[in-house]
């Protein structure tokens, strides 16, 4: 079965610290796999995507994943918090098996310090 | 702004109305995708359509729950006999081509029931 599992539902970093949002996936077919982020009574927007190319993905606004197979992970970090990347984030993973299936994980609440 | 247009944004309708959501897609997209997000969860897969046809409606309730997409005109998800716990945000998306491709989210609509 394919499942995606985001590790933390709430991280609260302070301002200027880096940041680290944990994802793992569980699927038997190549997955590609995408960070979304939502800002409140908003719809999601795409931050990055992985897609079998260059493991180490780098996506806007400064966040970057790093797709990692033997560890079933892509982890989206960014080196210095803003206050304004205070928003819920979801991993998905997208399955290539011909037919459809886009898996979201639960989501995690980012806090952001001043 | 071309983005995937969602209306109305709030809905409020009383137990055994009918609701209808509408989803123009990103012009030149003929996929599109319906989810829905209770409170503190992630998005949930519902239908899949692509112009004309239901590709995927494993998501869907069997019952009062229907989608079109029809050749003209906005994609159309329509609850029959609503119930309190259809209350939720219903989203929209759009692809280019069908997934993995990174889907474009509208900003969805609120469905309320009194």
């Amino acid at each position: 079965a394919q499942s995606v599992t985001q590790l933390d539902s709430h991280v609260s970093v302070s301002e200027g610290t880096p940041v680290l949002l944990r994802c793992n996936y569980s699927s038997s077919y190549s997955p590609s796999l995408f960070w979304y982020v939502q800002h409140p009574n908003k719809g999601l927007q795409l931050l990055l995507k992985y897609t079998s190319a260059a493991t180490l993905v780098k996506g806007i606004n400064g966040f970057e994943a790093e797709f990692k197979k033997s560890e079933t992970s892509f982890h989206l970090t960014k080196p210095s918090a803003h206050m304004s990347d205070a928003a819920e984030y979801f991993c998905v993973v997208s399955l290539n098996t011909g037919g459809f299936k886009t898996i979201f994980g639960a989501g995690t609440r980012l806090f952001v310090k001043a | 702004n071309a983005g995937v247009m969602q209306n109305p944004r709030h809905l409020v309708r009383r137990r055994g109305q009918e609701a209808r959501l509408r989803c123009s897609p990103v012009k030149g997209h003929s996929h599109v995708y319906w989810y829905r997000q209770l409170p503190e969860e992630g998005l949930k897969f519902m239908v899949y359509l692509q112009k004309e046809n239901i590709i995927d409606e494993s998501g869907m309730p069997k019952e009062r729950f229907s989608a079109e997409f029809p050749k003209e005109g906005p994609s159309i998800l329509r609850i029959q006999q609503v119930v309190r716990g259809d209350s939720a945000a219903y989203f929209c998306a759009s692809s280019r081509d069908r997934v993995p491709q990174p889907q474009h989210f509208g900003d969805g609509t609120r469905l309320s029931i009194l």
